[in-house]
């Protein structure tokens, strides 16, 4: 089965550091490019960053630009997505999805508050 | 950036009725290669998203034929033709064309009447 599942979200003061990662299965996850998506409660997606298979290409959004890093191990199936600086405006669930956002993880939630 | 702009936001909807739901770009979606990277997406209450239609009208596998996808340059369509309760939940379109970075419509929340 094809399948994303994210971890490492919780609660963190502004200011703070987190790393989330996505563990793939079912499919050759270095054939794929990969993004981070997030969704603030109540609110629409928001694309966050994007990996090229190779990771010699990487983009952010320019609300996290600076503050965020994208990176993936193919050897272990996994995407990341170190998160430095939160804000309170970061505070979403945020969702892994395969290339063209084909397939989703189910998310894990970020809560950035003092 | 482009500018998604779907309508309408809320949509009361009749079993067995169909729905429609409509994407406007702030730009022309097709792409140098030919292609209109135009998708829609699918969010269920609590549940993560899940993809319908790709490239304006190409359904995802297990898709149900009553969903479909229309349109071209910066007006896209996706219609259900009799919407059943499972289809409830929101729905998002998304253009890939001009990125960084994707952005997607804001969402058209769907409801059963």
């Amino acid at each position: 089965e094809v399948q994303l599942v994210e971890s490492g979200g919780g609660l963190v003061q502004p200011g703070g550091s987190l790393r989330l990662s996505c563990e793939a299965s079912g499919f050759t996850f270095s054939s794929f490019e990969m993004n981070w998506v997030r969704q603030a409660p109540g609110k629409g997606l928001e694309w966050v960053s994007y990996i090229s298979r190779s990771s010699s290409s990487r983009y952010y959004a320019d609300s996290v630009k600076g503050r965020f890093t994208i990176s993936r191990d193919n050897a272990q199936n996994s995407l990341y997505l170190e998160m430095n600086s939160l804000r309170t405006e970061d505070t979403a669930i945020y969702y892994c999805a395969r290339g063209t956002s084909d397939i989703w993880g189910q998310g894990t939630v970020v809560t950035v508050s003092s | 950036d482009v500018v998604m702009t779907q309508s309408p936001l809320s949509l009361p909807v009749t079993l067995g009725q169909p729905a429609s739901i409509s994407c406007r770009s702030s730009q022309s979606l097709v792409h140098s290669d030919g292609f209109t990277y135009l998708s829609w997406f699918h969010q269920r209450p609590g549940q993560s998203p899940r993809r319908l239609i790709y490239r304006v009208s190409n359904r995802d596998s297990g898709v149900p034929d009553r969903f479909s996808g229309s349109g071209s340059g910066t007006d896209f369509t996706l219609k259900i033709s009799r919407v059943e309760a499972e289809d409830v939940g929101v729905y998002y379109c998304m253009q890939g064309t001009h990125w960084p970075p994707e952005t997607f419509g804001q969402g058209t929340k769907v409801e059963i009447k």
